[in-house]
């Protein structure tokens, strides 16, 4: 599982509220990755990061930030959460393997907006 | 990035060979095909990758035509734990991978 955490694993929040899941790894990859998977739509990149500091956005990025301010740990904000954010978010961090990379991912963040 | 278009779903018996192909018509010389697999309420699992011909490991083969604008997942002799959704993703490696997943394959082994 290449020593990735994600928290909480449940959450449910209000609309309007701020929400912070956390990515935790202990294998000091240097990409990381945050998803989103709703019914329908497979994995879709929220963000990523490719070093302390140094982010990027995804193909749905509006509503969400980011931060990485040490290896191991990345961070994934909904500034006001709504509704149509209810959904399971895993994080993924990505090692050489073969010539090639691959992601490994976590268990997952089920987030529920009402 | 290269587009890649999977079948929505495959049924299969337990005990057959099973072939998924992905076709990624734009593929780029510098972009590696992977292959990963998901299971309900997990994150997604890495099989296999490949960059051409054939690729083999414990779990699967992978086989790229020449011309790389397709590819072809094989699981052989398939059991119901193998009931899951696969992704084909098509994109380069070496740099943070914006790769995108798709909705998948979705197969389900019945005996």
């Amino acid at each position: 599982d290449a020593g990735i955490t994600q928290s909480p694993r449940h959450k449910v929040t209000e609309t309007g509220t701020p929400v912070t899941l956390r990515c935790h790894q202990t294998e000091n990859h240097r990409y990381m990755y945050w998803y989103r998977q709703d019914p329908g739509h497979g994995l879709r990149l929220i963000h990523y990061s490719y070093g302390v500091k140094d982010t990027d956005k995804g193909e749905v990025s509006d509503g969400y930030s980011v931060s990485r301010s040490k290896t191991e740990d990345f961070l994934l904000t909904l500034e006001s959460a709504t509704s149509s954010q209810t959904s399971v978010y895993f994080c993924a961090v990505e090692r050489s393997a073969g010539g090639g990379n691959e992601q490994f991912f976590g268990p997952g963040t089920r987030l529920t907006v009402l | 990035l290269a587009k890649t278009t999977q079948p929505i779903s495959m049924d299969s018996y337990e005990g057959q060979e099973v072939n998924i192909t992905c076709s990624h018509n734009n593929i780029a010389t510098n972009d590696y095909i992977t292959w990963y697999q998901q299971f309900p309420s997990q994150g997604p699992r890495f099989i296999i990758q490949g960059y051409k011909t054939k690729v083999t490991n414990e779990v699967a083969s992978l086989f790229i035509p020449a011309d790389r604008k397709s590819s072809t997942l094989s699981l052989p002799r398939v059991s119901l734990s193998d009931t899951a959704v696969y992704y084909c993703l098509v994109g380069p490696t070496g740099t943070a991978s914006k790769l995108t997943f798709g909705t998948g394959t979705r197969l389900q082994v019945t005996l």
